[in-house]
């Protein structure tokens, strides 16, 4: 166990639709990181928090926004979906900046687009 | 940008083999570099990390890597695999110390056969 919970589990929705994937990281950790991996793109970054602030940005689409509240969980949301947008989404977390860390990965949402 | 390249899509090995996954880096600076595992059903799992030092690294689980920076690669090893090693490793670089936006490569999905 990782420490970083991600619910729900699992997600079917059908196109169009908007969903909110959630994220706690382990406890103290500042930092909050989500991917995405799909069998087309592999595993990509998507976007980064730190301390409630975006810190980084990947391929992320626009229709994709995140948050990181300041209690310190994120939440992805993922709006108008498409088939294309069936993968699963991890979160990620890890302590501090500027300091060789190590990021703790969640097991992860499984989201079918239907 | 930086990339990272596994060529090896599927690996199949008999249990009590010794295993090298290859791993190959672009980046033109010194890359951070890690080793994930992913069981089915998981979230990723890190293997081992280099930053600096000794480029032979220690990992968890009896694997080990090397650093070649002359060949760009980062292989890692394991001098006799257990039933309980078949899963999916990644490689991954990040470009800054301590930022934990990772590059992962395609994967290798390892199959271990008594």
């Amino acid at each position: 166990d990782s420490g970083v919970t991600q619910t729900p589990k699992h997600l079917i929705t059908a196109t169009g639709q908007r969903v909110t994937l959630r994220c706690s990281p382990r406890s103290g950790d500042l930092s909050v990181y989500w991917y995405q991996q799909s069998l087309d793109q592999g595993l990509q970054f998507l976007i980064q928090y730190y301390n409630g602030e975006e810190r980084a940005k990947g391929n992320i689409l626009e229709r994709f926004s995140a948050q990181q509240f300041p209690d310190l969980h994120s939440e992805l949301n993922l709006s108008s979906l498409e088939l294309g947008d069936s993968a699963l989404y991890f979160c990620a977390s890890s302590p501090r900046q500027g300091e060789s860390t190590e990021a703790f990965f969640g097991q992860g949402t499984r989201l079918t687009v239907v | 940008a930086q990339s990272v390249t596994q060529p090896d899509i599927h690996i199949t090995v008999s249990e009590g083999a010794s295993l090298e996954l290859r791993c190959n880096y672009s980046y033109g600076a010194t890359p951070y570099l890690f080793w994930y595992v992913q069981s089915p059903g998981q979230g990723l799992q890190l293997l081992l990390k280099y930053f600096s030092g000794d480029t032979l690294v220690q990992g968890i689980k009896g694997f080990e890597a090397e650093f070649k920076r002359s060949q760009s690669s980062f292989n890692l090893r394991k001098p006799s695999v257990h039933w309980s090693d078949a899963a999916e490793y990644f490689c991954a670089v990040a470009t800054n110390f301590g930022n934990e936006k990772l590059t992962f490569g395609t994967g290798t999905r390892l199959t271990i056969i008594p």
